[in-house]
């Protein structure tokens, strides 16, 4: 399996919500990333987990939760979001950094 | 700091021509460089990565790099495009900053004319 899965593929949220963003990976990846991307932009760094700790966090509000269960899953769960946080969430993988990030489609979120 | 340039921010070009995106780093250290392409609302895809030996990198679809210290350089080529080439490219390096991450140039979006 080289694949990272991330989970919905699209969400519509309202500000008052909470909900999840989940990613999965089986390749034995130690480190494991949420992005943020805006359209037209380049991803930004949002959390790093390295052996299922958080290394990095990038100053990213606290609306917004890492949490990393194991070695295999990432999740991101977001509560009271703001309509300025749509954009395209994506989970990435690697192993070190000559092997680059493996990342997953994305989720495309939306709040309303 | 680490930091990636990439100054075309939009290249057209026709099916059947050459392809060359530039890349510039900021580095102080051998890097480890990255090209990823994105096609509309999917994530990214590895092309190639350099981060040792020959400078001259071969990647998937037909894509190549040449890494040159000399002009902190990472160019991508194809000497021959194809429609569905056209996506986003990004150039990105691999940085230590309290763990591994990997910094993005701010891309280069491809058009191919038919």
């Amino acid at each position: 399996d080289t694949e990272v899965t991330q989970t919905p593929k699209h969400l519509v949220m309202g500000m008052t919500n909470k909900k999840s963003l989940k990613c999965e990976q089986h390749m034995g990846h130690r480190a494991m990333y949420w992005y943020k991307q805006k359209a037209k932009k380049p991803p930004e760094l949002m959390f790093v987990y390295s052996y299922e700790k958080l290394s990095i966090n990038e100053s990213v509000p606290s609306r917004f939760s890492p949490e990393c269960p194991n070695s295999s899953l990432l999740n991101l769960h977001l509560h009271a979001l703001q309509p300025e946080d749509s954009a395209l969430y994506l989970c990435a993988s690697s192993q070190d950094m000559s092997s680059g990030y493996t990342f997953g489609s994305g989720t495309r979120l939306t709040v309303v | 700091a680490q930091s990636v340039t990439q100054p075309d921010i939009h290249i057209t070009v026709s099916e059947g021509a050459s392809l060359e995106l530039r890349c510039n780093y900021s580095y102080g250290a051998t890097p480890y460089l990255f090209w990823y392409v994105q096609s509309p609302g999917q994530g990214l895809q590895l092309l190639l990565k350099y981060f040792s030996g020959d400078t001259l990198v071969q990647g998937i679809k037909g894509f190549e790099a040449e890494f040159k210290r000399s002009q902190s350089s990472f160019n991508l080529r194809k000497p021959s495009v194809h429609w569905s080439d056209a996506a986003e490219y990004f150039c990105a390096v691999g940085a230590w900053n309290y763990g591994q991450n990997f910094v993005f140039g701010p891309g280069t979006r491809l058009s191919v004319l038919p």
